[in-house]
Order: C-alpha cells, then structure tokens, then sequence
C-alpha cells in the first residue's frame, strides 16, 4: 500500500544545534501533519500544512519549529534551536484529497542531548 | 478537556479470547479511523469508519454517531495483536484528535 518516509530513523544532536526531520509523504496527497510522542504517552497533534501553508498548529509548535515543502522535496520540520524537552518521536502523515485514510511514517525518534 | 477518550487504557488476555476496545468522543466529528501501534512506534491504519460496522478478518469496527462512540471487537485473539490501539477524529479543517491508545497484551 502507500508509504511515508520518514528520514532518519533517529537522530541524535546536542542540545541547541538545528535539526531538520524529513519526510516523503504519499504521491498525490495534499495533507500533511506533523506529530510528536514522547515515550509511553499520548500522540499530539503539532501542525497541518496544505498548500504551501501552516493550515493550523497546537500550543507544542512553539517558535523554534518551521514546516516547510519545497516543490517536489521532502516536507520538512525543522527545529531551531533544539531542547531537551524536544526528545520524543516525530511522526509525519499524508491525507489524500478523498480524505478517507490517513497514513504514517514509521517515525523519527530525536534524542536532544 | 481531551475530545477522544478510550477504554480501557490496558487489557491482558490469554490468546484466543475476545477484546472490545472503545473510544468515546465529546464532539462532533467529521471522520473517525482505528490505528494499530506496533511495539516500537510505527503506525497501521486498521479502520476509517466514519458511521456504522466495517470488518476486516479478525476485527471489526462499530461507529454510532450519535452515540458519539467507536468500538473495535477482536475475535481469537494472537500474540502478534499485542500492541497499542489508537482511535483518532477529524473534526473541520482536517485537524485529527487522537485518544491515549488502549495498551493490549495477549498472552500465548
């Protein structure tokens, strides 16, 4: 069936240094979300993005986050400078316009050091 | 206060018994979709169901709209069902809620 790409599977950085966590949603879909779970907890929405724009984003998405899709690239979230808080897994999902089924990547597990 | 709550947080069964598995919701709701977790973080889509009873082999799934529930039924469980259950709801603006997950453990 149809796959996101979530680019690394871990990252480990040190605290304060950027981290840009990529992923390759699904052809043709229009959609994209960003979520962060942190070990043993619930999954929380940061941010969806359509069109080029940040269509709505939580109270998590704080200042230090962007999101971007360049033309054809990965859809990206980018942390600016990074905390310790910031550990957690990040899961990205692409929704097609039909918007029957939303789809995720495997994760990226981010370790801030 | 959390729009998607789900019951119960944790079940242990010996395989071959049933689960239920349910989700309450305190809004309304545009769509709603079952999610299996594996040990390990990735995420499978199990069910989009909206309203009324869908199947897929050893599983199905209830919505009641205006009940403002979802269930997911497990028959004959396995120990490779062992994982998180997650439900999630999509209100406007494709803004999608998730539930804390049920944890299941199944026991060979």
């Amino acid at each position: 069936g149809p796959k996101v790409l979530q680019i690394p599977s871990h990252q480990i950085i040190d605290m304060g240094q950027m981290v840009t966590l990529n992923c390759d949603p699904v052809s043709n879909h229009l959609y994209f979300y960003w979520y962060k779970q942190i070990l043993g907890q619930q999954m929380e929405f940061l941010v969806n993005f359509y069109n080029g724009k940040v269509m709505e984003k939580s109270k998590l998405f704080k200042d230090q986050f962007s999101v971007e899709r360049p033309d054809g690239s990965y859809f990206t979230l980018k942390i600016q400078p990074t905390a310790l808080e910031d550990s957690a897994v990040y899961f990205c999902a692409s929704l097609g316009v039909s918007q029957n089924t939303l789809y995720f990547g495997a994760g990226t597990r981010l370790s801030v050091l | 206060g959390q729009q998607v709550q789900q019951s119960p947080a944790s079940l242990v069964l010996q395989e071959g018994e049933n689960a239920e598995l349910q989700c309450n919701f305190s809004t309304s709701l545009n769509s709603m979709q079952w999610f299996y977790q594996r040990p390990g973080g990735s995420l499978v889509s199990l069910f989009y169901n909206p309203s009324g009873t869908k199947h897929s082999g050893r599983l199905t799934s209830t919505t009641v709209i205006k009940e403002r529930r979802s269930s997911l039924h497990i028959s004959s469980s396995q120990t490779t069902d062992s994982g998180t259950y997650l439900c999630a709801l999509e209100r406007g603006n494709n803004r999608i809620f998730f539930g804390d997950g049920t944890q299941l453990v199944v026991k060979p």
